[in-house]
């Protein structure tokens, strides 16, 4: 079964500009959570969607949004790129149950100059 | 609310030694209970996970993890170290749609 696929892996942005990234998860996974990874702040929740549905968010600016497509597939974008948010940026799929393990993908790596 | 303390940011030991990682959490209920390693430029990998039951749970890689309630503990070890087990491990707790992880500690393993 192919595990959690992210892309680009690399991206380089210029302050002010937006990005999208793009997530698809493991078949038969409904649930995609995204997650911001920095050295100083360590892996923060950013949303988690399931069924299109987003069910938790976050405590990230409204800059940071995401969607969930019918085939489950999932887009996370950022708008008016800041330097500080330059990270690793992973996302999960699960089966949607409250204590379902998370499925990383292998993350998008997002510098902003 | 919930939180994750893994105390030890950096361990080395050497190839063949045991590995003992700890972990702390704050939870109001029954935490569920994870451990993940990531190794440099990938996503996390799952080693364990605890829901109820058997306090002692079996992961891959021949690891395994103790739940101490009276604790609020749930410590990662292993026997014997392999070189490929350099890495870095996070703790996390909670669930899905509010998953909280420790800082990590990155464990070095000397030959």
């Amino acid at each position: 079964k192919a595990g959690v696929t992210q892309t680009p892996r690399y991206l380089i942005k210029t302050r002010g500009q937006q990005v999208t990234l793009s997530c698809s998860p493991i078949s038969g996974h409904r649930s995609v959570s995204w997650y911001q990874q920095t050295p100083g702040q360590g892996l923060q929740f950013l949303f988690e969607y399931f069924s299109e549905t987003q069910r938790n968010k976050g405590n990230f600016p409204g800059r940071f949004s995401g969607r969930q497509f019918s085939n489950s597939r999932s887009e996370m974008n950022v708008s008016t790129l800041e330097l500080g948010d330059s990270a690793l940026y992973l996302c999960a799929s699960s089966l949607g149950l409250e204590n379902s393990p998370l499925h990383f993908g292998n993350g998008t790596r997002l510098t902003v100059t | 609310a919930q939180s994750v303390t893994q105390p030890d940011i950096h361990i080395t030991v050497s190839e063949g030694a045991s590995l003992e990682l700890r972990c702390n959490y704050s939870y109001g209920a029954t935490p569920y209970l994870f451990w993940y390693v990531q190794s440099p430029g990938q996503g996390l990998q799952l080693l364990l996970k605890y829901f109820s039951g058997d306090t002692l749970v079996q992961g891959i890689k021949g690891f395994e993890a103790e739940f101490k309630r009276s604790q609020s503990s749930f410590n990662l070890r292993k026997p014997s170290v392999h070189w490929s087990d350099a890495a870095e491990y996070f703790c996390a707790v909670g669930s899905i749609n509010d998953m909280r992880f420790g800082a990590g500690t990155r464990l070095t393993v000397k030959p």
